[in-house]
């Protein structure tokens, strides 16, 4: 059973264009990370959003928890080739908290 | 130090080889992973241990023998790999602070190849 459900699964822009990566789920979460990996690499983490209605900005990204703590997303203003990579998101569960239920990623490419 | 640090970054292996991944950790977090990532798929959990002690094993095979020496390292011994084990293994450490996760800090991962 597949607890979060992140889409889409691939997207191809152009650079300065904005998009949205979205994260749903019928159960809620304790917290829910967002990370980047890059290829041959572990995933860095960029983010961790706790409370319901949380927005956090980093730069151009702009991430938000869902108020009911089901789901959230990741906006990119302006992309550019150096966000290319695969967006990961993961939630953890309010019992068990150490593990993490991921996404299947979204496949990002910014072209030039 | 804000590093896991993975050796080797490279390992090609036998069947009936054994060998063993090594992970490390001087962020003082009390949670360690093994993770397995299939290419162009999400990581998928084998082994979780807190305070130096297995606290889940997701069902994984027997040939996949982890060990946890002490806070800061964390071992996973292999034995009798398929050449369907091969991907990356990615070790991480974790704090959760009063029941919340505030993340993973992965290490860049161990690229296994079984022949």
């Amino acid at each position: 059973t597949q607890l979060l459900e992140q889409s889409p699964q691939f997207l191809s822009i152009q650079e300065g264009e904005n998009l949205t990566v979205y994260c749903n789920s019928s159960s809620v979460f304790s917290s829910l990370q967002w990370y980047r990996q890059e290829p041959g690499e572990g995933p860095v983490l960029l983010v961790t959003v706790v409370t319901g209605g949380e927005v956090k900005k980093l730069k151009r990204l702009t991430f938000q928890f869902g108020d009911a703590r089901k789901d959230s997303s990741l906006h990119i203003t302006a992309a550019q080739p150096g966000d290319t990579g695969l967006y990961l998101c993961a939630g953890a569960r309010i019992q068990g908290a150490q593990k993490l239920v991921f996404g299947q990623g979204t496949r990002l490419t910014i072209n030039p | 130090d804000t590093e896991v640090t993975q050796t080797p970054k490279h390992l090609v292996m036998g069947m009936t080889n054994k060998k063993s991944l090594k992970c490390e950790q001087h962020m003082g977090h009390r949670a360690m992973y093994w993770y397995k990532q299939k290419a162009k798929k999400p990581p998928e959990l084998m082994f979780v241990y807190s305070y130096e002690k297995l606290s889940i094993n997701e069902s994984v095979p027997s040939r996949f023998s982890p060990e946890c020496p002490n806070s800061s390292l964390l071992n996973l011994h292999l034995h009798a790999l398929q050449p369907e084990d091969s991907a990356l293994y990615l070790c991480a450490s974790s704090q959760v602070v009063a029941g919340t996760n505030y993340g993973y800090t992965f290490g860049s991962g161990t690229r296994l190849t079984v022949v």
